[in-house]
């Protein structure tokens, strides 16, 4: 079975503060695949990035960075300088080539407020 | 390139009754996946249909169905609804479902209420 975990319910910031949103996985397979996903008020979840567990890699995407650590089975996503514009609700997802293949497995969302 | 569109957007139902959700995929995507959203179990699985077949299905009633169609739509089907369907659902699109590595695109989504 596999298990994502976002232990952080709500985090409300101020504009311009960095904040780290945290996510760990449970799995058994060796070979599997991680997303995060925002949810804005629309309902829409938005794909922002994906990540198979050979590329321990970090990302940056503009202000958007995730580092992603096999040995604590995390991959957390960072905001550097955060905007109104960021809040929404942010989903992790893992997936495995294991049975059943095109399942996504959500954590249980982080809703980030970014106050003016 | 069109996203993934969801009809209706909201819906309001009485229990008892059934409803038919539609979902059509982006353009080239063969695979379609259906996700419940309530506040209380947050997202979850509902099946995944690739060519017109069902190929995964998750832990759901059986009042819970869907369909796919040749030209990739989707619609998926609950019928004789309870309160506890009150939900938003999802529609995922995907190019193919040989691996795990594929992004699933999200459309909008429905809102179904149900009273």
């Amino acid at each position: 079975a596999q298990k994502v975990t976002q232990a952080q319910t709500e985090i409300s910031v101020v504009e311009k503060e960095d904040v780290t949103l945290d996510c760990v996985y449970e799995t058994r397979d060796t070979t599997y695949y991680l997303f995060w996903y925002k949810q804005p008020p629309s309902g829409e979840l938005v794909f922002l990035i994906r990540r198979n567990s050979f590329d321990e890699q970090n990302e940056i995407s503009g202000r958007y960075s995730w580092n992603f650590q096999k040995s604590t089975s995390s991959f957390n996503f960072t905001i550097t300088a955060s905007q109104v514009v960021d809040s929404a609700v942010y989903f992790c997802a893992l997936t495995t080539l294991s049975g059943s293949a095109r399942q996504l497995t959500f954590g249980s969302g982080t809703q980030l407020t970014v106050l003016p | 390139k069109a996203g993934v569109t969801q009809t209706p957007r909201y819906l309001i139902k009485t229990r008892g009754q059934q409803v038919t959700l539609s979902c059509s995929p982006i353009s080239g995507h063969r695979s379609v996946s259906w996700y419940q959203q309530t506040p209380g179990q947050g997202l979850q699985f509902l099946f995944e249909y690739f060519s017109e077949t069902q190929r995964n299905k998750g832990n759901f009633p059986g009042r819970f169905s869907g369909r796919q169609f040749s030209n990739s739509r989707s619609e998926m089907n609950v019928s004789t609804l309870e309160l506890g369907d009150s939900a938003l659902y999802l529609c995922a699109s995907g190019r193919t479902r040989t691996t795990g590595d594929e992004t699933q695109y999200f459309g909008p989504g429905t809102r179904l209420l149900v009273l």
